[in-house]
C-alpha cells in the first residue's frame, strides 16, 4: 500500500477564489490521479499527473479550472479556480504504485464546500 | 468502454446478518482488472480486494468474501456477520487494458450499506 496525505482536509470557500489541494506520498509513485467526488455520488476522475509532463485531463475537466503540478515523485497539487457552489465536493488524490496490476491507494481526501 | 453497475443503492441490515452487495460489470477487454473499495463516513477509500481476470477463484479473508463469475460478469461481495464498523460506501471497480495508457478505474455508484446494531 502506500501512505498518502492529504491537505487540506476541508476548507470552506467563498466563491471567485481558489483553493489548491496537496497531495503527499511517502514514497516515489509513477502515476499520481486526481478524482472529485459531488455528493452523494461516485468518484469522477479529473486527471493523470505524470512527473515531467502535463496532466492527461479528462472530458468535461479542463487546465484552466483545475491546473495540476507534478513537480517530482512524491507529491503532486491541484487547483480549483475560479470556484461556485457546484465545485463543493470530495477532492481525492490516488497513486498507483504497481502498473502490472492498476491499484490505486487513495488519500484521506479534501472536503471543499463553496458558499 | 468500461462500465460499472451497482444496482443497489442502499442496503441495510441488522448487526449478525450476512450481506452480498453486487457488482456487475462491461468491458470488451479479455484482461482486465476488478476492485472493491470501502468509503467509511470518514471519506477516505479503502482498498478491499483486486481480483483479475483470468482469475475465478473466489476469495475469503475473514468476514469478508468475494464472488467473480466470468459469465455472469459479476463480482459479487459478500460480508458475513455484518458488524456496526462495516457500515459505509462500497464501490466496485473496474480497469481495462483499453482504458487507456494510465488503465484508470471506472466505478460503480456506490452501495450505502447501513448495519444497524
Amino acid at each position: 500500500s502506500a501512505v498518502i496525505s492529504q491537505k487540506p482536509s476541508r476548507d470552506i470557500c467563498q466563491r471567485g477564489t481558489s483553493l489548491t489541494i496537496q497531495c503527499q506520498v511517502d514514497s516515489q509513485v509513477t502515476m499520481m490521479f486526481w478524482y472529485r467526488q459531488q455528493p452523494g455520488q461516485s468518484l469522477t476522475l479529473i486527471a493523470t499527473a505524470n512527473q515531467g509532463s502535463e496532466a492527461t485531463y479528462e472530458s468535461g475537466f479542463v487546465i484552466d479550472k483545475f491546473p495540476i503540478s507534478r513537480p517530482n515523485l512524491t507529491f503532486s497539487t491541484l487547483t480549483v479556480s475560479n470556484m461556485s457552489p457546484e465545485d463543493s465536493s470530495i477532492y481525492l488524490c490516488s497513486v498507483q504504485r504497481d502498473r502490472a496490476t492498476d491499484t490505486q491507494y487513495f488519500g484521506p481526501g479534501t472536503r471543499l464546500t463553496v458558499l | 468502454a468500461q462500465k460499472v453497475t451497482q444496482a443497489q443503492t442502499e442496503i441495510s441490515v441488522v448487526e449478525k446478518e450476512d450481506v452480498t452487495l453486487d457488482c456487475v460489470y462491461e468491458t470488451r477487454d479479455t484482461t482486465y482488472y476488478l476492485f472493491w473499495y470501502k468509503q467509511p463516513p470518514s471519506g477516505e477509500l479503502v482498498f478491499l480486494i483486486r481480483r483479475n481476470s483470468f482469475d475465478e477463484q473466489n476469495e475469503i479473508s475473514g468476514r469478508y468474501s468475494w464472488n467473480f463469475q466470468k459469465s455472469t460478469s459479476s463480482f459479487n461481495f459478500t460480508i458475513t456477520a455484518s458488524q456496526v464498523v462495516d457500515s459505509a460506501v462500497y464501490f466496485c471497480a473496474l480497469s481495462a487494458f483499453s482504458s487507456g495508457s494510465a488503465r484508470q478505474l471506472t466505478f460503480g455508484s456506490g452501495t450505502q450499506l447501513t448495519v444497524l446494531p
